[in-house]
């Protein structure tokens, strides 16, 4: 499974565009990039996932260049409500896919 | 839809006790996952389900875990006896295929202290 590698945290204030970027140098041809938010004392909750380029939808943007060793989570104008953990996954997208969840990133908005 | 139930929400048990943990998962979903998440540990996957066979329990930290899926709108996470450093938020998920293709529905999670 590849590994995936985020920055532990992140600051930021409300109304400004975050960007949290995931390495993943050992992704595989048929791995799909998923990224989940956990609010504290919830379970995880799917956000958005792509394989290459650039994929939007009503939450969150997700950019993955050419060589897709990389891939950038977009929020644009995030709230206090958007203070999160956010994993970044690679997977496999045939059967038996494993779940393996970093430690994440710590987004803490701030007024 | 409901989503995914858990049951209980809370438990709070002495050390040496059976604990037993129970999850519905969304109807119409095939797949079925239990985590574990400590803060020193992180998420971790302990066993996936796949149409109620069990797939991958390499996660499962010892034989003090047991899991099963009788069916597929329940499943159960056994652990026998408890010991104190098995407390942590157990969450269960559910996803309409296996695969990392397909997103997971997590539950609300059961918060277990072993004492």
């Amino acid at each position: 499974l590849a590994k995936t590698t985020q920055p532990i945290s992140m600051d930021s204030y409300e109304g400004q565009e975050v960007n949290i970027t995931c390495s993943h140098n050992n992704i595989a041809t048929n791995d799909y990039i998923t990224w989940y938010q956990q609010f504290p004392s919830q379970g995880p909750r799917f956000i958005i996932q792509g394989y290459k380029t650039k994929v939007t939808n009503e939450v969150a943007s997700l950019f993955i260049p050419a060589d897709r060793k990389s891939s950038t989570l977009s929020l644009p104008r995030v709230s206090l409500s958007d203070t999160a953990v956010y994993y970044c996954l690679v997977g496999d997208g045939t059967g038996g896919f494993k779940t393996i969840f970093g430690a994440g990133t710590r987004l803490f908005v701030k007024a | 839809d409901a989503g995914v139930i858990q049951s209980p929400r809370h438990e709070v048990t002495e050390m040496g006790q059976e604990v037993t943990l129970r999850c519905k998962p969304i109807s119409g979903h095939n797949s079925l996952f239990w985590y574990r998440q400590t803060m020193m540990r992180g998420l971790e996957l302990l066993i996936y389900f796949n149409n109620n066979v069990p797939i991958d329990d390499s996660g499962m930290p010892e034989d003090r875990f047991s899991a099963k899926m009788p069916n597929a709108s329940f499943s159960t996470l056994k652990i026998q006896p408890s010991e104190p450093r098995d407390s942590a938020v157990y969450f269960c998920a559910s996803s309409p295929g296996a695969g990392g293709l397909y997103e997971q529905y997590f539950g609300p999670g059961t918060r277990l202290t072993v004492t």
